[in-house]
């Protein structure tokens, strides 16, 4: 059954502290991506990688830090440096975007709550 | 700088009708524009792409159009449906780079 796998779907940390999200896909996807949505806001891309060991930042990567050392993984730190942490983040992955079949597939999301 | 912009944060139309989701965009590099379909706590969900080069592209009761000299996209949704009241994003790629942009969403309410 391929997907893309979020865990967890809740997470609570203290503030100051570093946490990291888990993104897992077996679609056998080059891309992937992470994005942020706030309440009542659009997804705002934070960083996206096209292939192992490469990735870029995106509109939104202050705070934030990735990897990605296997092509099924792209976890995402989020660093005591993000000023407003909490929100809903998003993981997707994508086929070579640069075709007629491009469409980038979800994970289910993991709402991150700091206090 | 919003490069992809849904100027209608809401719409609500009538079982049975046509729904109508609007897109504007900046830049004209944009290669692939892409539709999405989201539930609350939930991922967005792919429902249809269209490359720079067409002008439309149809699937089931899904229809996007490009108007590449306006920089505007539309979705339209025929019949409309109870189940398809969500929130609608359009997101734009560039065949350069893999960086996939999103709008913010309109949020479409269809009444029974």
């Amino acid at each position: 059954d391929g997907g893309i796998t979020q865990s967890p779907k809740y997470l609570f940390r203290k503030e100051g502290q570093n946490v990291t999200l888990s993104c897992e896909q077996n679609l056998n996807h080059d891309a992937m991506y992470w994005y942020r949505q706030d309440p009542g806001q659009g997804l705002r891309l934070i960083y996206y990688s096209q292939i192992v060991n490469d990735f870029q930042k995106g509109d939104i990567a202050e705070g934030y830090s990735v990897s990605r050392e296997k092509k099924e993984s792209f976890p995402l730190t989020v660093t005591s440096a993000q000023k407003n942490p909490t929100a809903f983040y998003l993981c997707a992955s994508s086929i070579d975007p640069r075709g007629p079949r491009v469409a980038a597939f979800f994970g289910q999301g993991t709402r991150l709550t700091v206090v | 700088d919003q490069q992809v912009k849904q100027n209608s944060p809401s719409l609500s139309v009538q079982e049975g009708r046509i729904s109508i989701l609007n897109c504007d965009y900046t830049n004209s590099m944009f290669d692939y524009f892409l539709w999405y379909k989201k539930y609350p706590a939930e991922g967005p969900t792919f429902l249809i792409s269209i490359s720079s080069i067409k002008d439309k592209n149809e699937d089931g009761r899904f229809t996007v159009f490009l108007n590449k000299s306006a920089k505007h996209l539309s979705l339209h949704i025929v019949p409309s449906q109870p189940g398809d009241s969500a929130v609608y994003f359009c997101a734009a790629l560039m065949d350069s780079s893999y960086k996939l942009i999103f709008g913010s969403g309109t949020r479409l309410l269809v009444r029974p």
